[in-house]
């Protein structure tokens, strides 16, 4: 079956702790995503990437990186430097032009 | 950059009845808009694309339009059902030319039995 694949669902954080967050997809497709969501706030493009080793901030980028080893994967890393992580992040992919956008389950992160 | 809204927060519409839906962009008209349907703890899945030359889609029983005038788009679920229940998310591009997608905060739409 093809389709992006997040984990963990659910993922803890003790303050301080830097955690990744996985994000796979076997569409073949060129561009990935990640988004933030917030109650209330839509989804918040964190970074993406459209080509293996290159990427760009989106509108929430600090706190957050990223890398793109592998056109099918695409990790975010939630650095302590990020004041506010507890949200649910959406990974998505799409080819060029983002026509139409194929999202993951989520990752829920919550600090503790 | 772009700023979506859509055009309540919550929806209650009685089974059977039309449910309808707004999105309302603010700036430059994009080459296209999209709607997804977001259910709770889950990503959301893309419904329909509306180019802007084009007046009206369908797809089954939802119909979308796109009105490059008044910067709006109308989103229609005819004969709802309770299944319809969920989040409506419209999309489209952040900035002109752009490949980004910029979305609304959502109207979270429940079909009353």
């Amino acid at each position: 079956d093809g389709g992006i694949t997040q984990s963990p669902k659910y993922l803890f954080r003790k303050e301080g702790q830097n955690v990744t967050l996985s994000c796979e997809q076997n569409l073949n497709h060129d561009a990935m995503y990640w988004y933030r969501q917030d109650p209330g706030q839509g989804l918040r493009l964190i970074y993406y990437s459209q080509i293996v080793n290159d990427f760009q901030k989106g509108d929430i980028a600090e706190g957050y990186s990223v890398s793109r080893e592998k056109k099918e994967s695409f990790p975010l890393t939630v650095t302590s430097a990020q004041k506010n992580p507890t949200a649910f992040y959406l990974c998505a992919s799409s080819t060029l032009g983002q026509i139409e956008a194929f999202f993951g389950q989520g990752t829920r992160l919550t600090v503790v | 950059s772009q700023k979506i809204e859509q055009n309540s927060e919550a929806l209650n519409i009685q089974e059977g009845k039309t449910a309808t839906l707004t999105c309302n962009y603010t700036n430059y008209s994009p080459a296209y808009l999209q709607w997804y349907r977001q259910d709770p703890g889950r990503g959301p899945v893309f419904l329909l694309l509306i180019r802007e030359n084009e007046k009206e889609k369908r797809k089954e029983r939802l119909k979308v339009t796109f009105d490059t005038t008044l910067k709006q788009s109308l989103f229609h679920i005819t004969a709802s059902q309770p299944a319809d229940s969920a989040t409506y998310l419209c999309a489209l591009p952040a900035n002109f030319g752009n490949e980004k997608l910029t979305f609304g905060t959502g109207t979270r739409l429940t079909i009353i039995p």
